[in-house]
């Protein structure tokens, strides 16, 4: 059935540093994804969106990779901030569909 | 920027009650949608709306919900009689096109109602 996974539930990373956050999908017919954000108490926040036409996507100090062939998404989000400290969620839409399908989300801690 | 608004923030209510939640879509847009979130697990779709119809639903969605867009700017969600495990974050969102043929388009979403039912 189709789902959309995260590997860890939790990640924390020295301010400065560099993070890595997994996700896994087994809907081969979704063709857009997308990294939200969400901070406590708030709703998602958009970060940064791929195709699959698509490999890899860069915004500011964000980073979308995309392996369609295993199925796996990352972002990677540079030279952290304590701000980014929330939970990231990936979330999949499947072509001709209009609902997205989120998955569990990973807490991302920023230690100073 | 333009954003998402969702009333109220928090609203109580006892099991069996009526409730509406508002929403706010970005003015442009012409999709809307619902979300909720349970406490602590992942974000799952209600129900999307276009051109004053509902275009996509999910098994949650039953008979107890309804979405309406009574005016030009308002989105609204009732819950005809509310159970205790509709407690959970609800987000409206908003597209300017939906995920069709035509390629996928960004969903903005409202900070969220969060309701508690007792």
């Amino acid at each position: 059935g189709e789902s959309v996974g995260l590997h860890l539930p939790t990640l924390s990373v020295q301010e400065g540093d560099n993070s890595i956050i997994n996700c896994a999908y087994s809907n081969s017919a979704s063709d857009y994804f997308i990294w939200y954000k969400q901070e406590s108490g708030k709703g998602p926040q958009f970060i940064i969106d791929i195709r699959s036409n698509m490999d890899k996507r860069q915004g500011q100090r964000v980073t979308v990779l995309l392996n369609k062939t295993v199925k796996h998404l990352s972002l990677q989000i540079a030279a952290t901030q304590p701000g980014d400290s929330a939970v990231y969620f990936c979330a999949e839409n499947e072509r001709g569909a209009q609902k997205l399908v989120f998955g569990q989300g990973t807490r991302l801690t920023i230690n100073p | 920027e333009p954003e998402v608004t969702q009333t109220p923030s928090h609203q109580v209510t006892q099991m069996g009650q009526e409730v509406i939640l508002r929403c706010v879509p970005i003015s442009n847009h012409l999709y809307f949608y619902w979300y909720r979130q349970i406490l602590g697990q992942k974000v799952e779709f209600l129900v999307s709306f276009y051109n004053n119809e509902i275009s996509e639903k999910s098994e949650i969605f039953d008979d107890q919900f309804s979405v309406e867009r009574p005016d030009g700017s308002n989105f609204t969600l009732k819950i005809r009689s509310t159970k205790l495990e509709d407690s959970a974050m609800y987000f409206c969102a908003s597209s300017f096109v939906p995920g069709l043929a035509g390629g996928a388009d960004t969903q903005y979403f409202g900070p969220g109602t969060r309701l508690t039912v007792l």
